[in-house]
C-alpha cells in the first residue's frame, strides 16, 4: 500500500494567480498522476508524471497550464497556472506501487476554489 | 471514454447487503473488472477487481458474469460508512500502465 499526502488541503485563490499543489508518498514509486474532479463531477487524468521523465498529459490539458514537476520517486508538484473560476476543482494525486497492474492509491485532495 | 454503465443512485439498509450492478457489454478478453469507492470528501478507494471468476476480500465480494457482460459489487453488512460513490471501472491488464477511466458511478446512501 502507499499513503499519499497532499499540500494544501484547499486554498482560495484569485483569478489571474498560481497555485502549487504538493503530493507526498511514504514509498519510492514509478508511476504518479494527478487528476482533476470538477464539482459534482467523477474523476478526470490530467497527465502521467513518472520519475525521470517529462510528464504525459491527457487530451485537453497542457503543460503551460498545469506544468508538473517530479524531482525524486516519493515527491511531485502540480502548479495551475493563471487560474479562472473554471480552475475550481478537487486535485488528486495518485500512484500505482505496483507498475498499475493492481490497486493505485490516491490522496485526500485539494480543493481549489477560484474568485 | 468510460465502458461501464452504472445506475446513478442506490439505497441500502444498514446491516442488509448492498449489491451494487455494473453494465459492460463492450468489455475485452484482456480487460479486467475494478471496483473503486470515493467517500465525501476523500480520494478514491480501491475495493477489489476480477478477470472472470468471482472475488473476495474483506472489504466486499466481485460476481463477474459468465459471458463477462456485467458484474456486481456486493458488500455483505452494509454499514453507514459504506455510504459512497462506487465506480465500476475496465482496463486492460497488460504490461505498461493503462490508466483508470472513472465513469459516474453510483451514489448509495446507506440509511439507519
Amino acid at each position: 500500500s502507499a499513503v499519499i499526502s497532499q499540500k494544501p488541503s484547499r486554498d482560495i485563490c484569485q483569478r489571474g494567480t498560481s497555485l502549487t499543489i504538493q503530493c507526498q508518498v511514504d514509498s519510492q514509486v514509478t508511476m504518479m498522476f494527478w487528476y482533476r474532479q470538477q464539482p459534482g463531477q467523477s474523476l478526470t487524468l490530467i497527465a502521467t508524471a513518472n520519475q525521470g521523465s517529462e510528464a504525459t498529459y491527457e487530451s485537453g490539458f497542457v503543460i503551460d497550464k498545469f506544468p508538473i514537476s517530479r524531482p525524486n520517486l516519493t515527491f511531485s508538484t502540480l502548479t495551475v497556472s493563471n487560474m479562472s473560476p473554471e480552475d475550481s476543482s478537487i486535485y488528486l494525486c495518485s500512484v500505482a506501487p505496483s507498475g498499475g497492474l493492481y490497486e493505485q492509491y490516491f490522496g485526500p485532495g485539494t480543493r481549489l476554489t477560484v474568485t | 471514454d468510460a465502458k461501464t454503465t452504472q445506475p446513478p443512485s442506490m439505497d441500502c439498509a444498514e446491516g442488509r447487503a448492498a449489491n451494487l450492478p455494473c453494465n459492460h457489454s463492450t468489455i475485452s478478453g484482456n480487460e479486467y473488472v475494478y471496483w473503486y469507492r470515493q467517500i465525501h470528501s476523500q480520494g478514491p478507494q480501491y475495493i477489489i477487481h476480477g478477470l472472470k471468476n468471482n472475488e473476495t476480500n474483506e472489504m466486499a465480494s466481485l460476481i463477474i458474469t459468465e459471458d463477462r457482460k456485467s458484474s456486481t459489487l456486493i458488500l455483505p453488512h452494509a454499514t453507514l460508512r459504506d455510504t459512497a460513490v462506487y465506480y465500476c471501472i475496465v482496463r486492460p491488464m497488460n504490461t505498461g500502465f493503462q490508466k483508470l477511466v472513472f465513469g459516474t458511478g453510483t451514489r448509495l446512501l446507506v440509511s439507519p
